[in-house]
């Protein structure tokens, strides 16, 4: 069906709890990405993964980690999540050596307090 | 270092006029180009892509792009806008050796007016 879910898509933490943002998809495809969004500054590359455990810090890791254990399956992990992690967070796919033509989850808005 | 830039935050057309949102980019070789479309509370979506070749690419829903190595530029267009464009555009970059990783640009929020 060609399509990246991404749960929950909606989340409320206080400043210090952990947050795990989960992502599926039904493409096969090897690529997973990581996206946050932010007023005014676009997209930015949190983490990439090209496979299985083969993950890549993207342009704004810190703070973050990942998890791909099956290819269809990417986590975003926040371990004590700050105030300046609210932000909507995008999951993508794309086929390996794939030169930008991905597919995008419908977003996850995360409200640290 | 390679970046994206859309110069309009915000545009505000009328519902049958014509349209054109403003891409620049930096990067020293020539890049792949993208739009990507955003529908409110959605994630986002391809419109149209440049790899190489013919300047003018056609995109879905009638939008074309047309890439100018001289001014380093990847404009939108489209000749009547709908009141269902309304949305927020994002250029966005690729190199060819950077396996899918996307440079975007900040977005252009897209109002119709009817």
């Amino acid at each position: 069906d060609m399509k990246v879910t991404q749960m929950p898509r909606y989340l409320i933490k206080r400043m210090g709890e952990n947050v795990l943002l989960e992502c599926g998809q039904d493409m096969s495809h090897e690529t997973m990405y990581w996206y946050r969004q932010d007023p005014g500054l676009g997209l930015q590359l949190i983490y990439i993964s090209y496979d299985v455990d083969s993950n890549s810090e993207g342009d704004i890791p810190k703070g973050y980690r990942v998890s791909r254990k099956k290819r269809e399956h990417f986590s975003l992990i926040l371990d004590s999540a700050k105030t300046n992690q609210t932000s909507v967070y995008f999951c993508a796919s794309s086929l390996a050596g794939n030169t930008g033509q991905l597919y995008f989850g419908e977003g996850s808005k995360l409200t640290v307090l | 270092a390679q970046s994206v830039t859309q110069p309009d935050a915000r545009v505000t057309v009328s519902e049958g006029a014509s349209l054109q949102l403003r891409c620049k980019y930096s990067y020293s070789a020539t890049p792949y180009l993208f739009w990507y479309v955003q529908y409110p509370r959605q994630g986002l979506q391809l419109l149209l892509k440049y790899y190489s070749g013919d300047p003018v690419v056609q995109g879905v829903n009638s939008f074309e792009a047309e890439f100018s190595k001289s001014n380093s530029s990847f404009h939108l267009q489209k000749a009547s806008v709908h009141w269902s464009d309304s949305a927020v555009y994002f250029c966005a970059l690729s190199m060819y050796y950077n396996q899918g990783k996307l440079i975007f640009g900040q977005g252009t929020k897209l109002s119709i007016k009817p």
